[in-house]
């Protein structure tokens, strides 16, 4: 089993509507949990940390299930920038420092 | 202009020839480390520092080699660099650790002949 598992998608929704990405993680020393979004061929960069209690930005919302061992991101009113590959990312504590990166649900968002 | 860079952004070399990919950050980051990106896999951790002169292996460390003799560079050796080493490579840094923000490089495309 993977550490941290991402659907791949794609996922093709239309301008305007909601989608939602789910990510599991396998580890339950895992620390600190993070969206990162990643535009073909680019570099990836923070969209968000994931709090225990939850944290919204304008349209997106991460929410954190520490029984169950997932992460959401919801994502309300989709723009046609927000066509990209969103990157599930894990850090665990006593685990050296090392990050694991889920590999990815793309996105597309249509006219 | 607070960055990472990256040198050089692309490469194509063959088997066996030694290389060095450079990373800079002027952010005064402590921490820095090394990712490959596969199709399929995503992105894999290859090396981390904490700070000068304290490296780590990541997830895939085999076939790399790292340094940090000064706080903001973190290059990343191929001594013998293979097919299987073709790939997308990123450094980034962050402020202490793992747990903040990384910043990653615009990227290395690597091909091995």
């Amino acid at each position: 089993r993977k550490e941290v598992e991402q659907d791949p998608g794609p996922f093709n929704v239309p301008e305007g509507a909601t989608v939602a990405f789910n990510c599991t993680y396998s580890n339950s020393a895992s620390q600190s949990f993070f969206w990162y979004r990643q535009d073909c061929r680019k570099e990836p960069k923070l969209l968000m940390s994931v709090y225990s209690s939850g944290n919204e930005d304008g349209r997106f919302t991460a929410q954190l299930n520490r029984a169950s061992q997932y992460i959401s991101l919801l994502i309300r009113d989709s723009k046609l920038s927000d066509s990209a590959t969103y990157l599930c990312v894990v850090s665990v504590t006593g685990g050296g420092n090392k990050l694991t990166f889920g590999t990815g649900t793309q996105l597309k968002v249509e006219l | 202009e607070a960055q990472v860079t990256q040198n050089p952004r692309y490469l194509i070399t063959v088997t066996g020839k030694k290389l060095t990919v450079t990373c800079s950050q002027n952010m005064n980051h402590e921490y820095m480390s090394w990712y490959r990106q596969d199709p399929g896999l995503g992105l894999r951790q290859i090396y981390y520092s904490m700070n000068v002169e304290v490296t780590d292996k990541g997830d895939v460390p085999e076939g790399y080699k790292v340094s940090r003799k000064e706080k903001r560079n973190f290059p990343l050796i191929l001594e013998s660099p293979s097919p299987n080493q073709t790939s997308l490579y990123f450094c980034a840094s962050s402020y202490r650790d793992s747990y903040n923000e990384q910043f990653f490089g615009p990227g290395t495309r690597l091909t091995v002949l």
